[in-house]
């Protein structure tokens, strides 16, 4: 999987929008971008993914610039529930094997009440 | 549906000893995977299974093995405990590889002294 590259830790006020980016700039036309969160003693979880177009879901939105090197997770009201590990992945087009995600360190998020 | 269960939660063992960590998942998914993550770091691959009676090996996967006999089940066993598996180790399972997401389990804490 390509490399990919984030904050080290982002700060938020509880009931704002949160913008998490994440920069792939070696990301080949096969790749999808996967994000997903760890809460504190609990594993990994999905949050979403996209190929090229801007995707929403019940938990984030996830932005995907044009040239497809960087992205952003949109989370649109935070809530302290929503602290968390949040990891950028990048992940392949099915085509045999089954490799696993490829974790980087991720953003530690912090969101102050 | 009780999605990735694993079994036990926590476990001490000494040097040497040995144990099977217990990943069973009710979503009928062929792929299922075998991480450990490190305080403060992501997950690394261990081993993964894309059926029944197939697996192999992921990034680090040295002093671990690993069966397949059911789609339910993948356990790991730790033959010889060594310090440096002192870790947390994560079961999760998949429909597929690539833009499939993947389910994980709530980790088994282990340290070995």
């Amino acid at each position: 999987d390509a490399k990919t590259t984030q904050p080290n830790s982002m700060e938020s006020n509880e009931e704002e929008p949160v913008h998490l980016p994440c920069n792939h700039s070696t990301i080949s036309g096969t790749d999808y971008i996967h994000w997903y969160r760890q809460l504190p003693s609990q594993g990994p979880e999905y949050v979403i993914h996209g190929l090229t177009s801007n995707v929403n879901n019940r938990m984030a939105s996830l932005a995907i610039a044009e040239d497809r090197k960087s992205s952003t997770l949109i989370l649109h009201r935070a809530t302290l529930r929503d602290a968390a590990v949040y990891y950028c992945i990048l992940r392949v087009l099915p085509g045999g094997g089954a490799d696993g995600l490829t974790f980087g360190k991720g953003t530690h998020l912090i969101i102050q009440p | 549906n009780a999605g990735v269960t694993q079994t036990p939660k926590f476990r001490i063992l000494k040097i040497g000893q040995s144990m099977t960590l217990q990943c069973t998942q009710d979503m009928n998914h062929n792929y299922m995977y075998w991480y450990r993550q490190d305080p403060g770091m992501g997950l690394k691959l261990i081993y993964y299974s894309v059926g029944a009676g197939i697996t192999d090996k992921g990034e680090v996967p040295n002093g671990y093995n690993v069966s397949r006999s059911t789609t339910e089940d993948f356990p790991l066993r730790l033959e010889l405990a060594a310090p440096s598996q002192t870790s947390v180790y994560f079961c999760a399972s998949s429909y597929g590889a690539g833009s499939y997401e993947q389910y994980f389990g709530p980790g088994t804490r282990l340290t070995v002294t």
